[in-house]
């Protein structure tokens, strides 16, 4: 059973507009939330996290919420670019719980097209 | 530049053998991450070693061994036993999790089967 799902396989903006990924979660064990941009046949790099402390995170275009109570959060990227075009993965830990700290739970990830 | 660095960027099995892909950083890092991504699908957690001398199965950790006999290096090593070896693998390490619960990944290694 999925703990991190990222229901849009894909999404198609305008540049200039605002993308929003979605991600949701079913464990409420999970305290420390990252995204993570990727490129074809590169390694994941990290883009903005979130503590479960917090209910918003910014950094330049990028914006991660987080809904605790819906199992919620999603990433805003304000304005969309070109260069942003690429598979976002959402990605969940426990840090506190069990014996595994710090290893990450990813979604399937959202291709994200940014047109011209 | 501090880093992790993942060879041979391509890898060809051949039937029955054995492949080990290399996993180096530089950046200190206590704990280090084998991951599989298959098409369409998000990271599947092979091993990982959270310390020197150490390691624990992922997820999907049939087929596959590590090693982690210094703190900069942790091999894989994909078997004979591992039926579907095709794939993209990521290395990624990680320091402290206390204060920044963040992998840092290399730039992969595909292997195929001939």
């Amino acid at each position: 059973d999925q703990q991190v799902k990222q229901n849009s396989p894909s999404l198609s903006v305008q540049e200039g507009r605002i993308s929003i990924l979605n991600c949701d979660y079913t464990n409420s064990m999970f305290d420390y939330f990252l995204w993570y941009k990727k490129y074809p046949a590169e390694g994941p790099t990290f883009l903005i996290s979130i503590s479960s402390i917090k209910d918003k995170n910014e950094d330049g275009r990028f914006t991660v919420f987080l809904n605790k109570s819906a199992k919620h959060l999603s990433l805003h990227i304000v304005p969309s670019q070109p260069g942003d075009s690429a598979v976002y993965f959402c990605a969940a830990s426990a840090r506190w719980y069990g014996g595994s700290q710090g290893n990450l739970i990813f979604g399937k990830g959202t291709k994200l097209s940014v047109k011209p | 530049d501090g880093g992790i660095t993942q060879s041979p960027k391509y890898l060809f099995r051949k039937e029955g053998q054995n492949v080990t892909l290399s996993c180096e950083q530089n950046l200190n890092h206590d704990a280090m991450y084998w991951y599989r991504q298959d098409p369409g699908q998000g990271l599947r957690l092979i091993y990982y070693s959270q310390i020197v001398n150490d390691f624990q199965k992922g997820d999907i950790a049939e087929g596959y061994s590590v090693s982690r006999e210094k703190k900069e290096s942790f091999p894989l090593t994909v078997t004979s036993a591992q039926k579907n070896p095709t794939a993209f693998y990521l290395c990624a390490s990680m320091g402290s999790w206390t204060s920044e619960n963040i992998q840092y990944f290399g730039a992969g290694t595909r292997l195929s089967v001939l």
